[in-house]
């Protein structure tokens, strides 16, 4: 009964190769996110959903589309993957905007992505 | 625009010793704050948040932190620490949006 998941949890690709990770969360929360976590341990949101509409995008490559089938999941698909975007890829979840801010995000195990 | 300051990169204590992992941060409102926790290979935890209640704020395994607006301050505390507390450490500042911005983490080493 894992609330957010994650998988896969480790995945190794080639240069220019398409990927998808997959977040699934079982905590009836409106609001779930895209983080990147870079080699320095640096994290940053990268998209957020809100029961299925897109609120925050941060200038991040069009090569990277998230999609929300429904409140409960939201894929991260990565086009033509680059050696840049090896990184751990955190999927996090709150209970929505409707909380304000303060809200707590829960994250999920993480996906560690390298690009070879 | 909110920024938060983790102001070492690491620190290192001896077990049974306090820890105080230091953070300031810069909102042009009342902020809503946390910090979170990253054990090696692992995901982020929440330890605490602070949402303009109480400003000393109290969280898991002992740790606790105080929100000294005149400071900027949101230092992380914990009185005696433990081996298991060894991880990464963030301070992190929340939008109007919810969005939350990260610092640049405190690895904390905990020496036998």
């Amino acid at each position: 009964d894992t609330a957010v998941s994650q998988t896969p949890k480790y995945l190794v690709t080639q240069m220019g190769n398409d990927k998808s990770i997959k977040c699934e969360q079982n905590l009836g929360h409106d609001t779930m996110y895209w983080y990147k976590q870079d080699s320095k341990k640096f994290l940053k949101i990268m998209f957020s959903y809100n029961n299925k509409e897109l609120i925050i995008n941060e200038t991040v490559p069009n090569r990277f589309s998230p999609k929300s089938p429904d409140k409960a999941h939201l894929n991260l698909h990565i086009n033509s993957l680059e050696l840049g975007d090896s990184a751990v890829y955190f999927c996090a979840s709150s209970a929505g905007l409707a909380g304000g801010p303060g809200e707590t995000q829960y994250f999920g195990p993480g996906t560690r992505l390298l690009v070879l | 625009a909110q920024s938060v300051t983790q102001l070492d990169s690491h620190v290192s204590v001896s077990e049974g010793t306090p820890v105080l992992l230091r953070c300031n941060y810069s909102s042009s409102y009342s902020p809503s704050l946390f910090w979170y926790v990253q054990h090696p290979n692992k995901g982020l935890q929440l330890l605490l948040k602070y949402t303009s209640a109480a400003t000393l704020v109290k969280g898991i395994n002992g740790f606790e932190a105080e929100f000294k607006k005149s400071e900027t301050s949101f230092h992380l505390t914990k009185p005696s620490a433990h081996m298991s507390d060894a991880a990464e450490y963030f301070c992190v500042v929340s939008d109007r949006t919810d969005k939350l911005i990260f610092g640049t983490g405190t690895r904390l080493q905990v020496f036998p």
